[in-house]
Formats: structure tokens, sequence, C-alpha cells
């Protein structure tokens, strides 16, 4: 597509219930990341995707959250047991290989916990 | 690790200059990008520097030292749409598909 989709663009959810988020990179785009936005914080990085290496998860805050991506394009990010602290905004970005420079962000998935 | 600050809010009028500035430290610096992200929307590019010296595009300019690991953004002539969150993010040759954020500067233009 023209730009980097993402869905649901708001998720309310119940503590200790799953949640899947989806991320619908630029076409041809081979390396997709995904961020997460908390009031008043910086982007904190969570995953990253580049074709078909093994992802960098280095940045997943527990074995709550995995992501994975299929046919090296839409990516799918589920955070199992939701917790409040999960409360975010989470962001997808896509990028031509790992330049870093030419990042598209999606508009981001808004999920509050209560 | 890196360590990147930028004030958190900023104000300005109209018409008026404002500049953010960034400071970082990182083990392996291979480039520092800006961008706005207006309320609600995604995070858009604005500039990027990796060599010293100043950068400018339109109204926006952006600044880099590398040895004083400081760079600023300068928005000119601003209009009510500026106001957003801006965000500095640098780049680490040792990771160097993955960009590490400030907390950003939210602007505020008053009229």
């Amino acid at each position: 597509g023209a730009g980097v989709s993402q869905s649901p663009s708001n998720k309310v959810t119940e503590k200790g219930k799953d949640v899947e988020l989806r991320c619908d990179p630029i076409s041809g785009h081979t390396a997709l990341y995904w961020y997460r936005q908390s009031l008043g914080q910086g982007l904190e990085f969570l995953i990253y995707f580049q074709g078909n290496s093994a992802p960098d998860k280095s940045g997943l805050p527990s074995d709550r959250f995995s992501a994975e991506r299929t046919g090296g394009s839409v990516s799918t990010l589920t955070i199992q047991r939701t917790q409040q602290e999960d409360s975010a905004v989470y962001l997808c970005a896509s990028s031509t290989d790992r330049d870093g420079y030419g990042y598209t962000f999606g508009s981001g998935t808004r999920l509050t916990v209560v | 690790g890196q360590n990147i600050d930028q004030p958190t809010e900023m104000t300005a009028t109209e018409g008026a200059i404002v500049q953010i500035n960034c400071t970082y430290q990182t083990s392996g610096f291979n480039g520092l990008f800006w961008y706005q992200q207006h309320a609600g929307e995604a995070p858009t590019f604005l500039s990027y520097n990796v060599l010293d010296g100043l950068e400018e595009k339109g109204r926006f300019s952006s600044f880099l030292s590398r040895s004083k690991g400081y760079s600023y953004l300068l928005l000119k002539e601003l209009q009510m749409k500026d106001s957003a969150s801006y965000l500095c993010a640098v780049r680490d040759w040792l990771n160097d598909y993955k960009l590490s954020f400030g907390a950003g500067t939210t602007v505020t233009v008053r009229a």
C-alpha cells in the first residue's frame, strides 16, 4: 500500500486478556519494526524483522509479548495476559533494508488495558 | 546504549523562531534524525544529519556537532500547524537498524 497501515487504531481490553495488533508495511520494504510509545517516554524498541533473517527480539519487555511476520509482509504483535502497564501506543515502521533512513511509521494502535 | 535528552516542552509565538536542542551519548554514532509527530498521528521524517554542520530544508534546519554529541532543530517563521512533538533519534553503527529516540519535545505555537 501507499503507507504503513495498522489496525485496530484503538483497542480497549480487560486485564488478563490477549490482544493482537496488526501491521501492514509498505510493499517492498524488507525491514519492519515495532516500537512502543508511552506517555512522556521516548519510543521504545520492541522487535525488528529483516527479510528472512531471524528477528531481533531484544526489546520485548517480557515473554508475554511475541510477534511474527508472515510471508515477509504483514506482522502481528501479540500480547498475552495483558497488564495495565502495557497501555501505550504501539507503532510499526517499515523501511528499505537496514538503512533506517527511510523509516515510515504507521499511525499506531492505542492500547488501553482496564 | 544511548542517552538522548531533549526539553519536554517549548512555547513560541507564530512567526517566531524556536530551537530544539538534543544531546546524546552513543558508542558508535551513525546518524541523527528528527521526526515530527502531531497528536494521534504517525511520526514523519524531517531531517537526517551524519556529518557536522547545518542542513537546511525550507523553514526547518538541523545542526549536528559529533564531537559535542549535540544537535538542534531550528524552526523558522513558525506557523500554527507546527504545533507538534519533535523527536530526536540516534542511530548507532553497532545497532544500525534500530533508532533510539528521545522522549520528544512538545512545541506549542501561539497566535
